[in-house]
């Protein structure tokens, strides 16, 4: 079965620093998509990035960017010039390709940004 | 273009009772999957619907359950409410569910007493 794993349930960083956070997961499958999504006090999840597996490049957003290790299956999140918006909870999310078209999601790491 | 819209925001109902939560996605958009959030359990994927058909469905009792109609407007329905439902009710629409990205609702509170 697909896991997430996010290892850090809380992080802290100065504004206008930079921070990275940790993402593993566990598949069997050659061809997926992973994802990190963000959920501010608001609720509503919102799309920060997004991976696909067959590509080498890794995904750049702005000040958002990725480091995909596809055989260590890692997937860490980098944000660059931290901003008091991007405090919220960040989650990890594989894809499937095919199949079945459900997030398996991480349980989260809770981010915040200190002025 | 409007988002994804789910209303009620916030519902509190008694354990036994059942409840009835909607979700309109974007325009355009055929697929519309539905998330149970929780402190515990994290989030958890609760069905997927496709042009008014379950394609894909979560391990969750049959107490949960969901439809879509041909606008692509979906609900779900808890019966039988139990205090663990108590959760943020999350849902989310694409344009087919494969390779792309679904965009989020933000979702229902609901609160089992």
């Amino acid at each position: 079965a697909q896991t997430v794993t996010q290892s850090q349930p809380e992080m802290s960083v100065q504004e206008a620093e930079t921070v990275t956070l940790s993402c593993t997961y566990d598949t069997s499958e050659s061809n997926y998509y992973l994802f990190w999504y963000k959920q501010p006090p608001s609720r509503q999840m919102i799309l920060v990035i997004r991976q696909e597996a067959y590509k080498q490049q890794n995904a750049t957003e702005n000040r958002f960017s990725v480091n995909f290790q596809k055989a260590a299956k890692s997937f860490s999140l980098k944000i660059s010039d931290s901003q008091l918006g991007d405090t919220a909870m960040y989650f990890c999310a594989f894809k499937f390709t095919s199949g079945t078209y459900k997030y398996i999601f991480g349980t989260g790491t809770r981010l915040k940004v200190l002025a | 273009k409007a988002g994804v819209t789910q209303t009620p925001r916030y519902l509190i109902k008694t354990r036994g009772q059942q409840v009835t939560l909607s979700c309109s996605p974007i325009s355009g958009h055929r697929s519309v999957s539905w998330y149970q959030q929780t402190p515990g359990q994290g989030l958890q994927f609760l069905f997927e619907y496709f042009s008014e058909t379950q394609r894909n469905k979560g391990n969750f009792p049959g107490r949960f359950s969901g439809r879509q109609f041909s606008n692509s407007r979906s609900e779900m329905n808890v019966s039988t409410l139990e205090l663990g439902d108590s959760a943020l009710y999350l849902c989310a629409s694409s344009p087919t569910g494969q390779n792309t990205e679904a965009f989020f609702g933000q979702g229902t509170r609901l609160t089992v007493v």
